[in-house]
């Protein structure tokens, strides 16, 4: 099983800061089976990326994500309040689906 | 629009059994793969089982044959049957479209296994 490990465990930044999420895995991942999801309390996660560095519909051009191997990671911009949520990165390559531990994202 | 509406769920006692129900709209859920997940604080989120548009079903290990997905064609509902309860089986379970990312979730029903 792959094992996701995300970094910092919370993030606390101020609106129109930049956020820069962290996504280790045990193994080497093919960049095409990388995801990254938001999560609000009480609501299912949110699909933002996808392949690694695909934007899902309807997401806005300030997220992005990047990476390859076995390091990855999701870039918020310009932070806004509405950003604040649980993040979580997912490999998709290799079976079981395996999903990190979350990235909580403060806005100040 | 792709929809997904959750129901069942609830209080069960442990070595209980309890069926979820997830039915579909914007699409036939035969004509892709339909996935069931759960969350909890302890473990985060796990993928639990899927069905492909062929009816093959495939299961997390932690499953051990307790779990038994499924779905009915004529109501656009997958199901997720769970048996064998126990307090670790206590989790917020959300069905989705796929087997891969998931774009679409269902809004979650919560199964607790308490005696």
């Amino acid at each position: 099983e792959i094992v996701l490990t995300q970094s910092p465990g919370t993030l606390s930044l101020s609106p129109g800061e930049r956020a820069t999420l962290s996504c280790r895995a045990s193994q080497s991942v093919s960049s095409s089976y990388f995801a990254w999801y938001q999560q609000k309390p009480g609501r299912a996660p949110r699909l933002l990326i996808h392949a690694t560095s695909s934007r899902a519909s309807g997401i806005p051009d300030r997220f992005s994500g990047s990476g390859s191997g076995t390091d990855f990671t999701l870039t918020i911009s310009r932070l806004e309040a509405e950003d604040s949520a649980v993040y979580y990165c997912q490999q998709y390559a290799d079976s079981p689906l395996t999903f990190g531990g979350g990235t909580r994202v403060e806005i100040k | 629009e792709v929809q997904l509406v959750q129901s069942g769920g609830g209080l069960i006692q442990p070595g209980g059994s309890l069926r979820l129900s997830c039915e579909a709209s914007g699409f036939t859920v035969n004509s892709d793969y339909m996935s069931w997940l759960r969350q909890t604080p302890e473990r985060g989120l796990e993928w639990v089982s899927v069905i492909y548009r062929g009816g093959y079903t495939y299961y997390a290990e932690f499953v051990k044959g307790r779990f038994t997905i499924s779905r009915d064609n004529s109501l656009n509902t997958v199901y997720l049957q769970l048996s064998s309860l126990t307090a670790e089986d206590t989790a917020l379970y959300y069905c989705a479209k796929g087997f891969g990312e998931f774009a679409q979730w269902g809004q979650g029903t919560l199964v607790t296994v308490s005696a």
